[in-house]
């Protein structure tokens, strides 16, 4: 069975300045898609960025970013230029038949 | 386009009773699942859907079940209801049953079991 683990609770960081998530992740397969998902106060879950684990090339969605190390298992999670309205509940998650969660990681900005 | 939509949005239920809880897929999209979030977790993926055939269970015991329509909306049902069922659970809907598409997710019902 696959798992996934975040080992930060909560995280901070200022307003502009760059904050990174972490994730490390357990599986025996060798093709598979990672995800970052966030959770605003709202509860819906919002997709962040995706990776696939067959590309090497790390995935960039404007401010979000990730480094990706397939032999590690491990899947971060980086954002730049942070703003207020990044303040969320992270979660990493893997996809095999439905999306295995971590933990969650609680976000916040301060301004 | 609509979003995934879940009704109820609030939920209080008796310890022993049973629930029934909806979710309307986004349009196009063929496929669902269900979530279970308790308080202060990551959701907890109960089972999905594809086509109105289970494809997929987590380790949930048989008291949950759910359906899936023509229309792809879903029900997920819940027998014998216990205390810890009380959390939010989530819907989520995709385009297609392959792994790297998106799961669009609805806002959740709370269910409280007292």
């Amino acid at each position: 069975a696959q798992t996934v683990t975040q080992s930060q609770p909560e995280m901070s960081v200022q307003e502009a300045e760059t904050v990174t998530l972490s994730c490390t992740y357990d599986t025996s397969e060798s093709d598979y898609y990672l995800f970052w998902y966030k959770q605003p106060p709202s509860r819906q879950m919002i997709l962040v960025i995706r990776q696939e684990a067959y590309k090497q090339q790390n995935a960039t969605e404007n401010r979000f970013s990730v480094n990706f190390q397939k032999a590690a298992k491990s899947f971060s999670l980086k954002i730049s230029d942070s703003q207020l309205g990044d303040a969320a509940m992270y979660f990493c998650a893997y996809r095999s038949a439905g999306l295995t969660f971590g933990e969650g990681t609680q976000l916040t900005v301060n301004p | 386009e609509t979003g995934v939509t879940q009704s109820p949005t609030h939920l209080i239920k008796t310890r022993g009773q049973q629930v029934t809880l909806r979710c309307s897929s986004q349009s196009g999209h063929n496929t669902v699942s269900w979530y279970q979030q308790a308080l202060g977790q990551g959701p907890q993926f109960i089972f999905q859907y594809y086509r109105e055939e289970e494809n997929g269970r987590g380790n949930f015991p048989p008291r949950f079940s759910g359906l899936q329509f023509p229309n792809y909306s879903s029900e997920l049902n819940v027998n014998a209801l216990e205390l810890d069922d009380s959390a939010l659970y989530l819907c989520a809907s995709s385009r297609t049953l392959s792994m790297n598409t998106e799961a669009f997710f609805g806002q959740g019902t709370r269910l409280t079991v007292v």
